[in-house]
């Protein structure tokens, strides 16, 4: 089965300043995607970024950029120029590619955005 | 851009009650899910719909739960009788084949007394 870790349950930062929050997962599949979800106070989930695995290019979305390292198995996620905006909590996450699966969640990082 | 959408975004209900949680997918897409999140915890899977059935389901989803497709348009999740800790957002997706569109409703945010 399927896991996904987040070591780091809270973090905080000054706002301008680069954050990389922590992802690892454990598969046997070697298709699959990954996905980092924010969600804010609303508590409704927001997609940041995806990666597909059989893509060695990591995914970048302005602000937002990932560190795939498919060996390790680790899916950071650093954002740049961080916005009183961005606080939130983030989730990492994994989709096997094989089939319709379900998406596997970590258990989520709360990120503070300090002004 | 094509949404899935969730009704209601609030519910209220006594313990013992029956409720019905409604969610309209995408409308080319064919993969349904529910997913639960209790407050302050992870995002956890209850159920997957395909072809007019269930397709898995979590050791969550007991006999307290079901899931239909009434019409070609919505999708709805039934608690028969809640309990408190049945008190938690939850989310509604669906994609098309693959991950093509997996979309996450806003969320209905059930709370029992």
């Amino acid at each position: 089965a399927q896991t996904v870790t987040q070591s780091q349950p809270e973090m905080s930062v000054q706002e301008a300043e680069t954050v990389t929050l922590s992802c690892t997962y454990d598969t046997s599949e070697s298709n699959y995607y990954l996905f980092w979800y924010k969600q804010p106070p609303s508590r409704q989930m927001i997609l940041v970024i995806r990666q597909e695995a059989y893509k060695q290019q990591n995914a970048t979305e302005n602000r937002f950029s990932v560190n795939f390292q498919k060996a390790a198995k680790s899916f950071s996620l650093k954002i740049s120029d961080s916005q009183l905006g961005d606080t939130a909590m983030y989730f990492c996450a994994f989709l096997s590619m094989n089939r319709d699966d379900k998406i596997i969640f970590g258990k989520g990082t709360r990120l503070h955005i300090l002004p | 851009e094509p949404e899935v959408t969730q009704t209601p975004s609030h519910q209220v209900t006594q313990m013992g009650q029956e409720v019905i949680l409604r969610c309209v997918p995408i409308s080319n897409h064919l993969y349904f899910y529910w997913y639960r999140q209790i407050l302050g915890q992870k995002v956890e899977f209850l159920v997957s719909f395909y072809n007019n059935e269930i397709s898995e389901k979590s050791e969550i989803f007991d006999d307290q739960f079901s899931v239909e497709r009434p019409d070609g348009s919505n999708f709805t999740l039934k608690i028969r009788s809640t309990k408190l800790e049945d008190s938690a957002m939850y989310f509604c997706a669906s994609s098309g084949p693959g991950y093509y569109g997996y979309t996450f409703g806003s969320g209905t945010r059930l709370t029992v007394v």
